[in-house]
């Protein structure tokens, strides 16, 4: 059981370039959350999905687009990078067990837009 | 307006003091869950514990101890005869239900040092 997996753990973009941020969970959960953090900032949610086929937008959507094509995969995509997307990204799965419900969070991909 | 607030930005203590970080919630629904995740300079974040909103009764594990009270909307997490391992950055954190997701707000975290 690995939980929350992210790749790539650090990656570096040039303004304009596009790319994709992979999330995967292994404990079958439904919901999964995208996250970014910023200094003095806390989390703020990006893309969310219910399930399979289905995904909304959080806070801070604009620039990133997301699929959620399995259970266990939910991407985050960047189309044209910006210096403002530089940030911490986080994904998160989200445990549901009756009305209770706890997020497990991957390890953080750092993105640095130059 | 935030729903989660946490004035401390950054408090330092010595090893063995007692330190509380504050969290003040905001929320209309009746149904809504409050949690303390931890973040050490590694960089993950660990999730420490979950409060539903039916449930005031304070609670302890080991070191640390959980205060919610609805009637000031707070939920402050002390941390008892404090050690350098505790040094990390403490997000508290809201969800409540919109539409069928429980969405999750988190305040701007404290950074807690804690110094030998």
């Amino acid at each position: 059981n690995a939980g929350v997996t992210q790749t790539p753990k650090f990656q570096v973009l040039k303004t304009g370039q596009s790319m994709t941020l992979q999330c995967a969970q292994d404990m079958n959960h439904e919901y999964m959350s995208w996250y970014r953090q910023d200094p003095g900032m806390g989390l703020r949610l990006i893309h969310y999905s219910v399930g399979a086929g289905i995904t909304d937008q959080g806070e801070v959507p604009n620039g990133y687009n997301v699929s959620r094509s399995t259970t266990e995969d939910f991407p985050l995509r960047l189309l044209s990078a910006a210096p403002s997307q530089t940030s911490v990204y986080f994904c998160a799965s989200n445990e549901v067990t009756g009305i209770m419900e706890t997020q497990y969070f991957g390890p953080g991909t750092r993105l640095l837009v130059l | 307006a935030q729903k989660v607030t946490q004035a401390q930005t950054e408090i330092s203590v010595v090893e063995k003091e007692d330190v509380t970080l504050d969290c003040v919630y905001e929320t209309r629904d009746t149904t809504y869950y409050l949690f303390w995740y931890k973040q050490p300079p590694s960089g993950e974040l660990v999730f420490l514990i979950r409060r539903n909103s039916f449930d005031e009764q304070n609670e302890i594990s080991g070191r640390y101890s959980w205060n919610f009270q609805k009637s000031t909307s707070s939920f402050n997490f002390t941390i008892t005869a404090s050690q350098v391992v505790d040094s990390a950055v403490y997000f508290c954190a809201l969800s409540e239900a919109e539409g069928n997701f429980n969405k999750f707000y988190f305040g701007s975290g404290t950074k807690l040092n804690v110094k030998p």
